[in-house]
């Protein structure tokens, strides 16, 4: 079954604390992306990745973190949270050729940093 | 810049159709995408749009002009399970699908 698996689902965090979000797929897909989800700003992505070791920012990348140093994985990274990352994350999974897509999102991993 | 706007939110009865629009500047997307989100769920995908026209899934269908900036997700036969967020997006013509510009999703409600 094609998966995106995001962990945790839910974290309580304090400020200033890293933290690491997982995400993994299992399509072999070279597209890999996070977003986060706010009332009244809808979904923004923060970082993609195009391929291995091939990362570039977003609309809201500051403070945040990635990598990819294989295919299957794109961990999100936070290494010092502040109130202001309280959000829904959403990993996403993806492939583009000509007029063939598939795009897939992870469950959702919902943050609180007090 | 590259907004997409679509309405907050809209109502409808079930049995019924409902037209979800969207709009956006018409320059640097390759196409839209439609996603369908339930409360406290992930997005799943529901269309893309690459060329002008009308492309039906089932009960779903999905339009788009390019010239116009414009796209509409088409309900038919509306049940209550259809009641979600219903989230337009445009993927970057120059980043391949790797980069969705999200509207901020319109709510849709059916009642009974």
């Amino acid at each position: 079954e094609a998966q995106v698996t995001q962990n945790p689902r839910y974290l309580i965090t304090v400020t200033g604390k890293k933290l690491t979000v997982t995400c993994s797929q299992n399509m072999n897909h070279e597209y890999m992306s996070w977003y986060r989800q706010d009332p009244g700003l809808g979904l923004r992505q923060i970082y993609y990745s195009m391929n291995v070791e091939v990362t570039d920012k977003g609309d809201v990348p500051e403070g945040y973190k990635v990598s990819r140093k294989e295919k299957r994985n794109f961990p999100l990274i936070l290494e010092s949270p502040s109130p202001n990352q309280t959000s829904l994350y959403f990993c996403a999974s993806s492939f583009l050729d000509r007029d063939r897509f598939e795009a897939f999102f992870g469950q959702g991993t919902r943050l609180t940093v007090v | 810049g590259q907004n997409i706007d679509q309405p907050t939110e809209m109502t409808a009865t079930e049995g019924a159709i409902v037209q979800i629009n969207c709009t956006y500047q018409t320059s640097g997307f390759n196409g839209l995408f439609w996603y369908q989100q339930h409360a406290g769920e992930a997005p799943t995908f529901l269309s893309y749009n690459v060329l002008d026209g009308l492309e039906e899934k089932g009960r779903f269908s999905s339009f788009l002009s390019r010239s116009k900036g414009y796209s509409y997700l088409l309900l038919k036969e509306l049940q209550m399970k259809d009641s979600a967020s219903y989230l337009c997006a445009g993927d970057p013509a120059n980043q391949a699908g790797t980069a969705l510009i999200f509207g901020k999703g319109t709510t849709l409600s059916v009642s009974s």
